[in-house]
């Protein structure tokens, strides 16, 4: 199975920081990386698709990157409506697998 | 527009069988998969597994033993059966579909005790 490291596992931040939350694949993954939000009590929401796609609806303050195995979900300026749990998806192979995940909360 | 809602029983004993069912509307199980994804109380998100358009399935490797997905396409329904639960399947079950991640059902609390 595709192994997801994803770091780190807590980031606190403050309002307006530019923050960064990283998965790395334990092997080819291409593109095929999702990012997902939950809040508390909420289900999923899909963030990012393709590694870099932004889903429909969100912000632009988002954005997805790739470089070789990592995978970065990058937040140019954090509003409080980002505290959230944050998830890596690989979806090259089955079965697929997630991260960790990261809990962004404030500083 | 696309839904999926989940239902099942919420407690189940110890080392009997799970049924779940995700009833989708919106979107055609035989051109689109439907996953389910579970999260313990506190934990982060497990992938299940996976129906695809065609019927065939994929199942977690830890699971695949004790887990069954299926479908009757003629009702949009997907089931979920997973046997000899024990305490660690204790978890919220979502469903998810069309693909993996655009729409999701509200999630079913599963708990697992005698």
């Amino acid at each position: 199975d595709i192994q997801m490291t994803q770091s780190p596992s807590s980031l606190p931040a403050s309002l307006g920081d530019r923050v960064t939350i990283t998965c790395r694949a334990s092997q080819d993954i291409g593109n095929y990386l999702r990012w997902f939000q939950q809040k508390p009590g909420k289900s999923p929401r899909l963030m990012i698709y393709g590694a870099t796609n932004l889903a429909a609806g969100v912000p632009s303050r988002f954005s997805g990157s790739r470089s070789g195995s990592d995978y970065s979900l990058t937040i140019s300026s954090l509003e409080s409506e980002d505290m959230a749990d944050y998830y890596c998806l690989q979806s090259k192979e089955s079965p697929y697998t997630f991260g960790a995940g990261t809990k962004l909360e404030l500083k | 527009q696309v839904q999926l809602k989940e239902s099942g029983p919420g407690l189940v004993q110890p080392s009997q069988t799970l049924s779940l069912t995700c009833t989708v509307s919106g979107f055609s199980l035989t051109s689109n998969s439907v996953h389910w994804v579970r999260q313990p109380p506190g934990k982060g998100l497990e992938w299940v597994g996976a129906i695809w358009s065609g019927g065939s399935t994929d199942y977690n490797s830890a699971l695949k033993s004790r887990l069954s997905i299926s479908r009757d396409t003629s009702k949009s329904q997907v089931f979920l059966k997973m046997n000899s639960l024990q305490t660690e399947d204790t978890a919220i079950y979502f469903c998810t579909g069309p693909s993996l991640g655009g729409y999701w059902g509200q999630g079913v609390m599963v708990t697992v005790s005698s």
